[in-house]
């Protein structure tokens, strides 16, 4: 049974152009986040929304933009790709905080 | 600055012996904290979590102890088993920030057979 859902698993890219990562949620969730996952890192935030058509930056905004018109679904948008942006893109969602988050599986993008 | 702390990249135990993974953090404001387990290639799933007002919570073989004066905490893995084997993400949050969760970088477990 899957409620968080990652458009792409794999993605390779050209440096410039423009990138949308999909992300939908079907546990009625208001709160949706986007995450890239580095070696040594961890995860960092990207951007956040708490509603829809809300939006708030995270901690790595630059070179990133979102986009959340309805409320199970929140784009992540690459406005021109650069090889820094290669990573793993998790798109996460909540409603509880006790659980935390609910991870989809991630798309690693490529950029060349 | 790193908030949340996961000082060992990579650890390794012999299968049926304990995990013990270590997270540190430094803003005395978090007082929620969450343990994420990750295979490759998919997202990260809840572990297990812990409140400040308490200082161990345990589920099966799983084991969240917290320190507070050392802002500290540590998951137990007892028996540790070859399917535990996952990169472990310690993260924490403070009740006035919302639910925006800090992440360590994780700790990579192998379970040897």
């Amino acid at each position: 049974d899957v409620k968080v859902t990652q458009s792409s698993r794999y993605l390779v890219k050209r440096t410039g152009e423009k990138v949308f990562l999909e992300c939908v949620q079907d546990m009625d969730h208001e709160n949706m986040f986007w995450y890239r996952q580095d070696p040594g890192l961890g995860l960092r935030l990207i951007y956040f929304s708490y509603d829809v058509k809300m939006k708030e930056k995270g901690d790595i905004p630059e070179g990133y933009s979102v986009s959340r018109e309805k409320k199970e679904r929140f784009s992540l948008i690459l406005e021109s790709a650069s090889t820094n942006q290669t990573s793993m893109y998790l798109c996460a969602s909540t409603g509880d905080e006790a659980y935390g988050y609910t991870f989809g599986s991630g798309t690693r993008l490529t950029v060349v | 600055d790193q908030q949340v702390k996961q000082n060992s990249p990579s650890l390794s135990v012999q299968e049926g012996r304990i995990s013990i993974l270590n997270c540190d953090y430094t803003n005395s404001m978090f007082d929620y904290f969450l343990w994420y387990k990750k295979y490759p290639a998919e997202g990260p799933t809840f572990l297990i979590s812990i409140s400040s007002i308490k200082d161990k919570n345990e589920d099966g073989r799983f084991t969240v102890f917290l320190n507070k004066s050392a802002k500290h905490l540590s998951l137990h893995i007892v028996p540790s088993q070859p399917g535990d084997s996952a990169v472990y993400f310690c993260a924490a949050s403070a009740s006035d920030y919302g639910q925006n969760f800090v992440f360590g970088p994780g700790t990579r477990l192998s379970v040897l057979p």
